[in-house]
């Protein structure tokens, strides 16, 4: 088991652009989760996954953003016509959970650091 | 909503100090509640967490105790270490609310740095 895995680990793009980071969660993991994370600032919840469905999106998640996980194992998150409000670090979590409400623990990648020129 | 409140940094301290971090939620439910921490460079790791009231989480010389009636999650170590120079993040999830999700809401994190 290798943990969570993101890619790009760091990117460089200039406004108006699109970008799409990719996440790989720790095998057999049926939750997943994308955070943000502006500097100086904790990880922010933008939506989450249960296998394929996409259960929850915050208000953060403007309509320039979408996720996927076509399959249940990885997941993508594109933001489209980037804009400077968007640099900030890109976290991705998984989890194992079998029952609504059990106590699980959310494992981290290392994320993807965006930079908006 | 739910959030969570901690002492802002950067806190710096001596090699051997004792350590404490205040974090204080609010939430409408009945939250789990977790320490994390970002070394530099690193990922967030799971430091510690409790699940209900009383409940201690301990972890390399970290302890937290979940204190439903002053709603505190207090980070604390009684020797520090450079070792432990990073930042530290309170969290809480309330897996059993209405959405039964288990979404982290993250406080804005304590800076930790540890003179040698």
């Amino acid at each position: 088991d290798t943990g969570v895995s993101q890619d790009p680990r760091h990117k460089i793009t200039k406004r108006g652009q699109n970008v799409t980071f990719r996440c790989d969660p720790i095998s057999e993991h049926n939750r997943l989760y994308w955070y943000r994370q502006t500097l100086g600032q904790g990880p922010e919840f933008l939506t989450y996954f249960q296998n394929e469905a996409q259960l929850e999106k915050s208000r953060l998640l403007s309509d320039r953003f979408s996720a996927e996980r076509p399959k249940g194992s990885f997941s993508t998150l594109e933001i489209q016509r980037t804009e400077q409000g968007d640099s900030a670090m890109y976290l991705c979590a998984s989890s194992l959970i079998q029952l609504a409400g059990e106590d699980v623990t959310q494992y981290f990648g290392p994320g993807t650091r965006l930079l908006v020129l | 909503g739910d959030s969570v409140t901690q002492m802002e940094g950067p806190v710096t301290l001596s090699e051997e100090a004792f350590l404490t971090i205040n974090c204080t939620y609010t939430a409408t439910g009945y939250p789990s509640l977790f320490w994390y921490v970002q070394y530099p460079g690193e990922g967030l790791q799971l430091l510690l967490k409790a699940t209900k009231a009383d409940d201690k989480g301990s972890n390399k010389g970290f302890e937290a105790t979940y204190r439903k009636e002053t709603t505190s999650f207090h980070l604390e170590k009684g020797s520090v270490q450079v070792s432990d120079s990073a930042v530290y993040f309170c969290a809480l999830s309330d897996r059993l609310g209405k959405n039964r999700d288990d979404k982290i809401i993250f406080g804005k994190g304590t800076r930790l740095h540890i003179l040698p």
